[in-house]
Protein backbone atom coordinates (compact mmCIF):
# COMPACT_ATOMS: atom_id res chain seq x y z
CA UNK A 1 0.00 0.00 0.00
CA UNK A 2 1.09 3.44 -0.70
CA UNK A 3 1.52 5.99 2.70
CA UNK A 4 0.93 8.97 2.63
CA UNK A 5 2.99 11.58 5.37
CA UNK A 6 1.66 14.46 5.60
CA UNK A 7 3.76 17.48 7.80
CA UNK A 8 3.17 18.99 10.36
CA UNK A 9 0.33 17.19 12.08
CA UNK A 10 -0.44 20.21 13.48
CA UNK A 11 0.17 24.34 12.94
CA UNK A 12 -0.99 27.65 14.53
CA UNK A 13 -1.00 30.62 12.32
CA UNK A 14 -2.97 34.02 12.30
CA UNK A 15 -4.89 35.58 9.44
CA UNK A 16 -2.96 36.65 6.58
CA UNK A 17 -0.20 34.56 7.30
CA UNK A 18 1.15 32.04 4.25
CA UNK A 19 0.76 28.41 5.59
CA UNK A 20 2.35 25.25 3.59
CA UNK A 21 1.46 21.42 4.44
CA UNK A 22 3.88 19.02 2.65
CA UNK A 23 2.71 15.50 2.27
CA UNK A 24 5.16 13.01 1.09
CA UNK A 25 4.29 9.51 -0.59
CA UNK A 26 6.39 6.05 0.08
CA UNK A 27 6.41 5.17 -3.72
CA UNK A 28 5.67 7.85 -6.72
CA UNK A 29 2.14 8.50 -8.12
CA UNK A 30 2.65 10.64 -10.60
CA UNK A 31 -0.26 13.98 -10.22
CA UNK A 32 -2.40 11.63 -8.23
CA UNK A 33 -2.80 13.54 -5.27
CA UNK A 34 -5.98 15.22 -3.84
CA UNK A 35 -6.40 17.91 -1.42
CA UNK A 36 -9.24 18.46 1.45
CA UNK A 37 -10.55 20.91 3.94
CA UNK A 38 -12.41 19.22 6.69
CA UNK A 39 -13.91 21.93 9.42
CA UNK A 40 -15.14 20.88 12.66
CA UNK A 41 -18.16 18.56 12.59
CA UNK A 42 -18.43 18.73 8.61
CA UNK A 43 -18.37 16.38 5.73
CA UNK A 44 -14.46 17.02 4.17
CA UNK A 45 -14.39 19.09 1.21
CA UNK A 46 -12.18 18.62 -2.44
CA UNK A 47 -9.58 21.52 -2.49
CA UNK A 48 -7.35 20.56 -5.17
CA UNK A 49 -7.59 17.61 -7.58
CA UNK A 50 -4.84 16.14 -9.67
CA UNK A 51 -1.56 17.89 -7.34
CA UNK A 52 -2.86 21.31 -8.90
CA UNK A 53 -5.78 22.10 -10.28
CA UNK A 54 -8.54 24.22 -8.12
CA UNK A 55 -11.94 22.63 -7.91
CA UNK A 56 -14.87 24.48 -8.78
CA UNK A 57 -15.31 27.37 -6.73
CA UNK A 58 -12.22 27.36 -4.07
CA UNK A 59 -10.68 30.59 -3.09
CA UNK A 60 -7.76 31.35 -5.64
CA UNK A 61 -5.56 31.81 -2.14
CA UNK A 62 -5.41 27.68 -2.32
CA UNK A 63 -2.93 26.42 -4.50
CA UNK A 64 -1.05 23.10 -4.24
CA UNK A 65 2.36 21.39 -6.47
CA UNK A 66 4.22 18.96 -7.09
CA UNK A 67 4.75 15.72 -8.83
CA UNK A 68 5.79 11.76 -8.08
CA UNK A 69 6.40 11.41 -4.62
CA UNK A 70 5.89 15.90 -2.75
CA UNK A 71 3.40 17.62 -3.01
CA UNK A 72 2.67 20.78 -0.89
CA UNK A 73 -0.75 22.58 -0.58
CA UNK A 74 0.01 26.58 0.12
CA UNK A 75 -2.56 29.11 1.52
CA UNK A 76 -1.52 32.53 0.49
CA UNK A 77 -3.23 34.41 3.22
CA UNK A 78 -4.95 32.70 5.89
CA UNK A 79 -8.50 33.56 6.36
CA UNK A 80 -10.30 32.52 9.71
CA UNK A 81 -12.75 30.18 7.54
CA UNK A 82 -9.52 28.56 6.44
CA UNK A 83 -9.34 26.71 10.10
CA UNK A 84 -9.94 23.06 9.92
CA UNK A 85 -7.96 20.20 9.40
CA UNK A 86 -6.58 19.38 5.45
CA UNK A 87 -6.08 15.54 3.94
CA UNK A 88 -4.09 15.04 0.86
CA UNK A 89 -5.07 11.57 -0.76
CA UNK A 90 -3.64 9.71 -3.45
CA UNK A 91 -5.85 7.25 -6.13
CA UNK A 92 -2.55 6.63 -8.17
CA UNK A 93 -2.65 2.83 -6.96
CA UNK A 94 -5.93 1.36 -5.64
CA UNK A 95 -7.08 -0.43 -3.72
CA UNK A 96 -6.13 0.92 -1.34
CA UNK A 97 -6.86 4.52 -1.91
CA UNK A 98 -4.64 6.41 0.78
CA UNK A 99 -4.90 9.79 2.82
CA UNK A 100 -2.70 11.45 5.18
CA UNK A 101 -3.00 11.60 8.78
CA UNK A 102 -4.15 15.18 8.47
CA UNK A 103 -2.90 18.63 9.39
CA UNK A 104 -4.77 20.79 11.65
CA UNK A 105 -4.52 24.46 10.83
CA UNK A 106 -5.63 26.45 13.99
CA UNK A 107 -5.51 30.10 15.31
CA UNK A 108 -2.28 31.48 16.86
CA UNK B 1 -26.55 20.85 -8.18
CA UNK B 2 -25.41 17.58 -7.15
CA UNK B 3 -26.03 16.63 -3.61
CA UNK B 4 -25.39 13.40 -1.66
CA UNK B 5 -27.30 12.12 1.58
CA UNK B 6 -26.01 9.30 3.53
CA UNK B 7 -28.87 7.53 6.04
CA UNK B 8 -29.37 4.32 7.66
CA UNK B 9 -26.46 4.83 10.59
CA UNK B 10 -27.72 4.11 14.34
CA UNK B 11 -26.41 1.57 16.93
CA UNK B 12 -25.73 -2.02 15.90
CA UNK B 13 -24.52 -4.56 18.00
CA UNK B 14 -21.38 -6.39 17.49
CA UNK B 15 -21.69 -9.24 14.93
CA UNK B 16 -24.70 -7.75 13.71
CA UNK B 17 -25.57 -6.14 10.48
CA UNK B 18 -26.44 -2.73 8.97
CA UNK B 19 -27.17 -1.44 5.50
CA UNK B 20 -26.24 2.23 4.85
CA UNK B 21 -27.42 4.41 1.80
CA UNK B 22 -26.65 6.98 -0.30
CA UNK B 23 -29.23 8.74 -2.14
CA UNK B 24 -27.98 11.17 -4.83
CA UNK B 25 -29.42 14.11 -7.02
CA UNK B 26 -27.98 16.74 -9.17
CA UNK B 27 -26.27 14.41 -11.59
CA UNK B 28 -26.17 10.96 -13.65
CA UNK B 29 -25.06 8.60 -10.85
CA UNK B 30 -24.34 5.82 -13.81
CA UNK B 31 -21.63 8.38 -14.85
CA UNK B 32 -19.52 8.30 -11.61
CA UNK B 33 -17.92 6.14 -9.59
CA UNK B 34 -18.76 5.97 -5.88
CA UNK B 35 -16.86 5.90 -2.85
CA UNK B 36 -17.56 5.38 0.80
CA UNK B 37 -15.40 7.00 3.42
CA UNK B 38 -15.43 6.44 7.10
CA UNK B 39 -13.96 8.73 9.86
CA UNK B 40 -13.49 7.41 13.78
CA UNK B 41 -14.37 9.15 16.54
CA UNK B 42 -11.24 12.15 17.14
CA UNK B 43 -8.88 10.28 13.96
CA UNK B 44 -8.22 10.72 10.43
CA UNK B 45 -10.39 9.43 7.62
CA UNK B 46 -9.99 6.58 5.86
CA UNK B 47 -11.39 4.92 2.62
CA UNK B 48 -13.16 2.01 2.50
CA UNK B 49 -14.64 1.39 -0.68
CA UNK B 50 -15.41 2.21 -4.11
CA UNK B 51 -17.40 1.13 -7.02
CA UNK B 52 -16.75 1.87 -10.54
CA UNK B 53 -19.24 3.90 -12.83
CA UNK B 54 -20.48 1.23 -14.79
CA UNK B 55 -20.51 -1.38 -11.41
CA UNK B 56 -17.81 -3.56 -13.14
CA UNK B 57 -15.22 -3.58 -10.35
CA UNK B 58 -15.36 -3.06 -6.64
CA UNK B 59 -12.50 -2.60 -4.42
CA UNK B 60 -12.02 -2.75 -0.45
CA UNK B 61 -10.09 -1.86 1.97
CA UNK B 62 -7.89 -3.92 3.96
CA UNK B 63 -10.22 -3.90 7.28
CA UNK B 64 -13.36 -4.44 5.59
CA UNK B 65 -12.94 -7.08 2.77
CA UNK B 66 -15.07 -10.36 2.74
CA UNK B 67 -17.72 -8.43 5.93
CA UNK B 68 -19.03 -4.96 3.59
CA UNK B 69 -20.37 -5.04 0.48
CA UNK B 70 -20.83 -2.19 -2.00
CA UNK B 71 -23.20 -1.40 -4.22
CA UNK B 72 -25.41 0.68 -6.47
CA UNK B 73 -29.08 1.01 -7.88
CA UNK B 74 -29.16 3.44 -10.60
CA UNK B 75 -32.56 3.55 -11.09
CA UNK B 76 -32.68 5.17 -7.17
CA UNK B 77 -30.32 6.79 -7.46
CA UNK B 78 -28.91 5.02 -4.19
CA UNK B 79 -25.56 3.97 -3.47
CA UNK B 80 -25.11 1.06 -0.42
CA UNK B 81 -23.07 -0.15 2.18
CA UNK B 82 -24.07 -3.63 3.61
CA UNK B 83 -22.02 -3.99 6.99
CA UNK B 84 -22.16 -7.28 7.98
CA UNK B 85 -20.07 -8.98 11.10
CA UNK B 86 -20.17 -5.29 12.65
CA UNK B 87 -16.73 -4.86 14.85
CA UNK B 88 -16.37 -2.05 17.62
CA UNK B 89 -13.82 -0.70 15.85
CA UNK B 90 -16.18 -0.49 12.90
CA UNK B 91 -17.54 2.95 15.09
CA UNK B 92 -17.39 5.84 12.49
CA UNK B 93 -19.06 8.64 10.86
CA UNK B 94 -19.48 7.17 7.34
CA UNK B 95 -19.83 9.31 4.38
CA UNK B 96 -20.29 8.23 0.42
CA UNK B 97 -18.25 10.89 -1.81
CA UNK B 98 -18.79 11.03 -5.58
CA UNK B 99 -15.98 10.33 -7.65
CA UNK B 100 -14.23 12.25 -10.26
CA UNK B 101 -14.69 10.16 -12.60
CA UNK B 102 -15.30 6.37 -13.42
CA UNK B 103 -13.57 5.29 -9.60
CA UNK B 104 -10.07 5.98 -10.19
CA UNK B 105 -10.05 9.56 -8.91
CA UNK B 106 -11.35 10.24 -5.58
CA UNK B 107 -14.22 11.93 -4.74
CA UNK B 108 -15.35 15.60 -5.62
CA UNK B 109 -18.58 15.61 -3.74
CA UNK B 110 -19.19 14.42 -0.30
CA UNK B 111 -22.57 13.73 1.67
CA UNK B 112 -22.79 14.78 5.09
CA UNK B 113 -22.56 11.43 6.94
CA UNK B 114 -24.07 9.18 9.03
CA UNK B 115 -22.58 7.98 12.36
CA UNK B 116 -23.04 4.25 13.13
CA UNK B 117 -21.94 2.90 16.99
CA UNK B 118 -21.28 -0.46 17.50
CA UNK B 119 -22.31 -1.26 20.73
CA UNK B 120 -23.93 -3.83 22.84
Amino acid sequence: DIQMTQSPSSLSASVGDRVTITCRASQTINHYVNWYQQRPGKAPTLLIYAASSLHTGVPSRFSASGYGTDFTLTISSLQPEDFATYYCQQTYSIPPVTFGGGTKVEIK
Amino acid sequence: QVHLVESGGGVVQPGRSLTLSCEVSGFASSSYGMHWVRQGPGKGLEWVAVIWSDGSKTYYADSVRGRFLISRDTSRNTLYLQMNRVRAEDTAVYYCARDRSDGNYGGDYWGQGTLVTVSS
